[in-house]
């Protein structure tokens, strides 16, 4: 079945540094995909999105890019701050399907 | 104002109690989720509907039935609870075209005791 994997958190950085998230996806179409983020204590609010192969969705600082060939939609940002500090979720979704599977979500800290 | 609202925002209660979370959105949305976290992050779906419609119901127990009055309103209510109920409950909802993704409310922390 269709399905989502992200790497394993926590990811612990300092403040300024380079973040990469991996998200791997497996599915028998063209997704669209998604980036959620969690704040401590809320909901999810979507990030970024992307819906077709090559897209680039971008948000915030934050970038991904659908990637068809290796099935992967790596979220990143150039330097991150205390404040993005949350839990981070990669979702796809076909239309069809009615709804959206996520991943097992990421938790980002980052230290001043 | 808020886009997805419920209610309550914590919900302490004994096993085997009844109890109901409301979610309400006033975003003119045409579908309505139900998904629940639990204590390791991990979302799984649980119910959509469409227009007042049923179209997911994925592996529940009956003790967890939605009720969905109009198509701004998707409440739920849970029967005998138990303690493996305890988890976040979150409420979504989405345009018929759901490229544009869903829009959470800040969910329902649930603890059985």
């Amino acid at each position: 079945g269709d399905s989502v994997t992200q790497m394993e958190g926590p990811v612990t950085l300092s403040e300024e540094a380079f973040l990469t998230i991996n998200c791997t996806y497996t599915a028998t179409g063209y997704p669209s995909l998604f980036w959620y983020v969690q704040y401590p204590g809320e909901g999810l609010q979507l990030l970024l999105k992307a819906t077709k192969a090559d897209d680039k969705g971008s948000n915030k600082g934050f970038e991904a890019t659908y990637r068809k060939e290796t099935t992967s939609f790596h979220l990143e940002k150039g330097s991150v701050q205390v404040s993005d500090s949350a839990v981070y979720f990669c979702a796809l979704l076909y239309s069809s399907a009615s709804k959206i599977i996520f991943g097992s979500g990421t938790r980002l800290s980052i230290r001043p | 104002d808020t886009a997805v609202s419920q209610t309550p925002k914590y919900l302490v209660t004994q096993m085997g109690n009844d109890k109901s979370i409301k979610c309400e959105q006033n975003l003119g949305h045409d579908t309505m989720y139900w998904y629940k976290q639990d204590s390791k992050k991990f979302l799984k779906i649980m119910f959509s509907y469409n227009n007042k419609e049923l179209i997911i119901n994925e592996t529940v127990p009956n003790r967890f039935s939605p009720k969905s009055p109009d198509k701004a309103h998707l409440n739920l209510h849970i029967n005998s609870l138990e303690l493996g109920d305890s988890a976040v409950y979150f409420c979504a909802s989405s345009r018929l075209s759901e490229d544009y993704g869903y829009t959470f409310g800040s969910g329902t922390r649930l603890t059985v005791v």
